[in-house]
């Protein structure tokens, strides 16, 4: 069946210091969707991404959709402490039904 | 916009007992609903797809008598955990959308059930 890879499982870094978690699928994705979730909080969308070699922006977050449709990578500069939390990504594929299949999450600490 | 409320939010009881999880999305309507289930430091693992007015479809491995789901309006989701036991204990997190998967998902807060 899908299946969604994340890596790594923690990150712990210092405040300033970059960030970067990395998302494989099984298989070629119709979209790609990133969620952060707070300690003790519910997953909140970030952005979704359709198209092939796709990168978009939010302020100090970069996110990119590869060539293949099968990866993709969230990017954080100059990490902040309020960056502290679970990044998950989650792949849609069609021809497996309407439904996200989540990665495992990055699990990001920010030292102050 | 795109409010989902989950309710409630913190859950103690017997084994044995029944509980009951409701899902509204507040600001919109919701063609689909999603209910996950998370532990500890972990993923959500997707239990089923509700749409309105028809079946929950579930996912290999959920018990459909174990977990009831009914989705009898635009704006409303149950989940029911029948004869809920210690294992049940968990995280339970619905999401909704306004037209199928393709879009994003909106999440509630989610349910934090033990079962003693």
């Amino acid at each position: 069946g899908q299946q969604v890879m994340q890596i790594p499982q923690y990150q712990h870094v210092q405040e300033g210091e970059d960030f970067t978690t990395y998302c494989n699928s099984s298989t070629t994705l119709s979209n790609i969707q990133w969620y952060k979730q707070r300690p003790g909080g519910h997953p909140v969308f970030l952005i979704q991404l359709v198209k092939s070699g796709e990168v978009k922006k939010q302020k100090r977050l970069t996110f990119q959709f590869g060539e293949a449709k099968k990866n993709s990578s969230l990017h954080i500069t100059a990490t902040q402490t309020t960056d502290v939390g679970t990044y998950f990504c989650a792949g849609l594929d069609e021809e497996y039904g309407n439904k996200l299949v989540f990665g495992a999450g990055t699990i990001l600490r920010v030292k102050s | 916009g795109a409010v989902v409320s989950q309710h409630p939010s913190w859950v103690i009881c017997k084994s044995g007992t029944s509980v009951k999880i409701e899902c509204r999305s507040l600001d919109f309507q919701a063609t689909t609903m999603f209910w996950y289930r998370q532990f500890p430091k972990q993923s959500l693992m997707l239990m089923a797809t509700s749409n309105e007015g028809s079946k929950a479809t579930y996912e290999q491995g959920v018990e459909k008598d174990k977990f009831l789901i009914n989705h009898a309006s635009l704006t409303l989701s149950t989940l029911t955990v029948t004869s809920a036991h210690p294992e049940d204990s968990s995280f339970y997190i619905c999401s909704a959308t306004t037209i199928n998967s393709n879009q994003p998902q909106h999440f509630g807060d989610g349910t934090r059930l033990s079962i003693l």
